[in-house]
């Protein structure tokens, strides 16, 4: 049902820089919803990462920034560490069919 | 920041309902700041978003369930709840209750509960 499409996975060695895309549609990103991104640790819940496209709440490291343009949008981690290996998904609204909020497929990121 | 938990049975028969209560701590659930959420994931899969409820008692439901989902808010206790009607072994999955944070643009969701697995399973 996913309507933004993620990469399966991305890898990098500790200290790279990896991004991560999320590729929408007209009737999410391409309308101007916001895209948010969250992080889930092995077992654990979501978290917010990114909202508002480029906004970090506080307490997440400025390793992590968020942009977007036109359909797509894209998460970048620099200085990669061992500690970001994890899912991370990207969200939106969709305002087809009723509207829904909808998520990324996923991605999961190795660390080398 | 408010805190959320899940409680609720963690095995449901198929064609039963399942039924599910966050407790919100931290904060009143009647401050207005937040909408209150379900989403659930599957094991080994990505996110989806069940619905919401204002303290007013509003919902909004992902279409795709809006026939089978009931979401309520007790102001009084401090929870909200799901019910998720005729379920299926396709119901099975990690549900989160999670607040959410509302914008004209697209809002987003946190902070989350720490989930719940349920299992549909005669």
């Amino acid at each position: 049902q996913s309507v933004l499409t993620q990469p399966p996975s991305v890898s990098g060695a500790p200290g790279q820089r990896v991004t991560i895309s999320c590729t929408g549609s007209s009737s999410n990103i391409g309308a101007g919803y916001d895209v948010h991104w969250y992080q889930q640790l092995p077992g654990t819940a979501p978290k917010v990462l990114i909202y508002g496209n480029s906004n970090r709440p506080s307490g997440v490291p400025d390793r992590f920034s968020g942009s977007k343009s036109g359909t797509s949008a894209s998460l970048a981690i620099t200085g990669l560490q061992a500690e970001d290996e994890a899912d991370y998904y990207c969200q939106s609204y969709d305002s087809s069919l009723s509207g829904s909020y909808v998520f990324g497929t996923g991605t999961k990121v190795t660390v080398l | 920041q408010v805190q959320l938990q899940e409680s609720g049975p963690g095995l449901v028969k198929p064609s039963q309902t399942l039924s599910l209560t966050c407790t919100v701590s931290g904060g009143s659930i009647s401050s207005g700041n937040y909408y209150w959420t379900w989403i659930r994931q599957p094991a080994g899969k990505g996110l989806e978003w069940i619905g919401r409820i204002y303290t007013s008692g509003s919902t909004a439901y992902n279409p795709s369930l809006k026939s089978r989902v009931t979401i309520s808010v007790d102001t009084s206790k401090n929870q909200f709840s799901l019910n998720l009607y005729s379920v299926t072994a396709a119901d099975t999955a990690v549900y989160y209750c999670a607040a959410f944070s509302y914008a004209s643009s697209g809002g987003w969701f946190g902070p989350w509960g720490q989930g719940t697995l349920v299992t549909v399973s005669s």
